[in-house]
C-alpha cells in the first residue's frame, strides 16, 4: 500500500517557539492531505485540509494563524505550530489521499511544549 | 449532523474469545466505511473498508465487518482474539464524493486477558 511518512516523530520545544512538522507521501502524489490532532485517549479531530498549490481549508475552531499549513508540492505538506504553548502539546497525524480517493495515514508526531 | 458512534469505550475479552466492536453512523450520503487500529503512540493501520458490493468485508489480521444499511451499522468482528490485538480501534466514515473528509468515532480500547 501507499506509504506516508512524518518527520519528526517526536519533538520537544519551549513555549513561544515554532515547530514544523513534515508529511510526505513516499510513493504517490497527493493533491490533498489532511492534518489531524489527537488528544490522549481520544479520537482524531480533523484540523485542516491541505491542498497542493492553494490555501488550506481549516475546520471550525482551528486558528489558521496558529497552525500554518503549506502544501508546496504533490508529495509534501507541512504544519507549523507557531508560538507554541503547552496546550498545543498533542499527537499530530497527517494523511494523504491517493488518486483513487483512499487516505493513508502517517505514523504521527508527538509534540510536547514545555 | 454527520456522526460516527462507537458505543463501547472499553472492551475486555479473554484471549481466544470472539470479539465484536460496534459502530453506528449517521450520514446523509452513501457512505464509505473504514475500521482502523492504533497501537499506543502509533499511527493508524487500515483493517478493512467498505465501499460497495458484498456487505461482509474481510480485512487483515483475521478481522471482518458487516455493513447493515437498515441499522446504519458497520460492526467489526473477529472469531478468536489474540493478545496482540490489544489496541485502540476506530471506525470512520466518509462520503462517496466530495472532499473525502473522514469522520472518526471516539474509539474503542480493547484489552485482552491472557
Amino acid at each position: 500500500g501507499a506509504v506516508v511518512s512524518q518527520h519528526p516523530s517526536r519533538v520537544i520545544c519551549k513555549s513561544g517557539t515554532s515547530v514544523k512538522i513534515e508529511c510526505r507521501s513516499l510513493d504517490f502524489q497527493a493533491t490533498t492531505m489532511f492534518w489531524y490532532r489527537q488528544f490522549p485517549k481520544q479520537s482524531l479531530m480533523l484540523m485542516a485540509t491541505s491542498n497542493e498549490g492553494s490555501k488550506a481549508t481549516y475546520e471550525q475552531g482551528v486558528e489558521k494563524d496558529k497552525f500554518l499549513i503549506n502544501h508546496a508540492s504533490l508529495t509534501l505538506s507541512t504544519l507549523t505550530v507557531t508560538s507554541a504553548h503547552p496546550e498545543d502539546s498533542s499527537f499530530y497525524i497527517c494523511s494523504a489521499v491517493t488518486s483513487n480517493n483512499e487516505q493513508f495515514f502517517g505514523p504521527g508526531t508527538r509534540l510536547t511544549v514545555l | 449532523a454527520q456522526s460516527v458512534t462507537q458505543p463501547d469505550i472499553h472492551i475486555t475479552v479473554s484471549e481466544g474469545a470472539s470479539l465484536e466492536l460496534r459502530c453506528n453512523y449517521s450520514y446523509g450520503a452513501t457512505p464509505y466505511l473504514f475500521w482502523y487500529v492504533q497501537s499506543p503512540g502509533q499511527g493508524l493501520q487500515l483493517l478493512l473498508k467498505y465501499f460497495s458490493g458484498d456487505t461482509l468485508v474481510q480485512g487483515i489480521k483475521g478481522f471482518e465487518a458487516e455493513f447493515k444499511r437498515s441499522q446504519s451499522s458497520f460492526n467489526l468482528r473477529k472469531p478468536s482474539v489474540h493478545w496482540s490485538d490489544a489496541a485502540e480501534y476506530f471506525c470512520a466514515v466518509t462520503t462517496t464524493s466530495g472532499t473525502y473528509k473522514y469522520i472518526f468515532g471516539t474509539g474503542t480500547r480493547l484489552k485482552v486477558l491472557a
